[in-house]
C-alpha cells in the first residue's frame, strides 16, 4: 500500500463543531484529493490540491476548506459540522505522469465522522 | 462538470456466471475511465482502467471497453469468484484537469 494515513480513523462530534481531518503521506506526491463516500452517491470530491498553498474545489465543497502548507500533509476542515456531513472521508494522492493529467489514485483507509 | 452513470446499482452472481457493470459520461472531453474495486470495510483500489485510444482491455478475467461514440464504457468480469464481491466504481477523467468523476457504485455479490 503507498504511504497514506489519515486521521483520525473515527470521530464522534456534536453540530456546530469544528472539525479537522488530516492525511498525510510519505510519497512525495503532487496531487492530494479529499473524497466522501455516501450509499448510493458514491465518491464525490470535496477538494484537491496540485501543489503546496494549491487548492481548488470539488463538486461537494460547500462547508469544507482544506489547506496544504506542506507536500505530505492536506487538511480537510469543517468549521461547523453539520448532521449532513455525517460521511466516510477518504484521501487519495495521485503521481501523474510526465505530461499527462491521468493517474492511478491511491486511498488512505478512511475517516468514519458521526454528527450528532 | 463531468457526470457518470453508473448501471446497475446491485448485481447477484452465481460463481462461475459472467458480471457486467456499465456506465455512461457526458464530457465528449474525457480521455481516462478506471475502475476501482472496493471490499467491504476496505479503501477502493484501480483494478483496470482505459485510454480513449483504445476500445477494449483485459486483464485476467477482467475487461474493460469503452465505446467513444455512444460515451459509454463497462467492464466485465468472467468466471466470477466468491473474493470478486465488493462495490466497484467506473470513473471518468476529464483531458484539461487532474480529478476524477466517480460513478455512484455496483455492488456486486457472488452466490456460491
Amino acid at each position: 500500500d503507498a504511504g497514506i494515513t489519515q486521521s483520525p480513523r473515527h470521530k464522534v462530534t456534536e453540530t456546530g463543531t469544528p472539525v479537522t481531518l488530516r492525511c498525510h503521506q510519505t510519497e512525495n506526491h503532487r496531487y492530494m484529493y479529499w473524497y466522501r463516500q455516501d450509499p448510493g452517491h458514491g465518491l464525490r470530491l470535496i477538494h484537491y490540491s496540485y501543489g503546496v498553498k494549491d487548492t481548488d474545489k470539488g463538486e461537494v465543497s460547500d462547508g469544507y476548506s482544506v489547506s496544504r502548507s506542506k507536500t505530505e500533509d492536506f487538511l480537510l476542515t469543517l468549521e461547523s459540522a453539520t448532521s449532513s456531513q455525517t460521511s466516510v472521508y477518504f484521501c487519495a494522492i495521485s503521481a501523474l505522469a510526465s505530461g499527462s493529467h491521468t493517474g492511478e489514485l491511491f486511498f488512505g483507509e478512511g475517516s468514519r465522522l458521526t454528527v450528532l | 462538470g463531468e457526470n457518470v452513470e453508473q448501471h446497475p446499482s446491485t448485481l447477484s452472481v452465481q460463481e462461475g456466471d459472467s458480471a457486467v457493470i456499465k456506465c455512461t459520461y457526458s464530457d465528449s472531453a474525457s480521455n481516462y475511465f478506471p475502475w476501482y474495486k472496493q471490499e467491504l470495510g476496505k479503501r477502493p483500489q484501480l483494478i483496470i482502467d482505459i485510454r480513449s485510444n483504445v476500445g477494449e482491455k483485459k486483464d485476467q478475467r477482467i475487461a474493460v471497453t469503452l465505446n467513444k461514440t455512444a460515451k459509454h464504457f463497462s467492464l466485465h468480469i468472467t468466471e466470477t469468484q466468491p473474493e470478486d464481491s465488493a462495490v466497484y466504481f467506473c470513473a471518468a477523467h476529464h483531458s484539461n484537469d487532474y480529478k476524477l468523476s466517480f460513478g455512484a457504485g455496483t455492488t456486486v455479490t457472488v452466490r456460491a
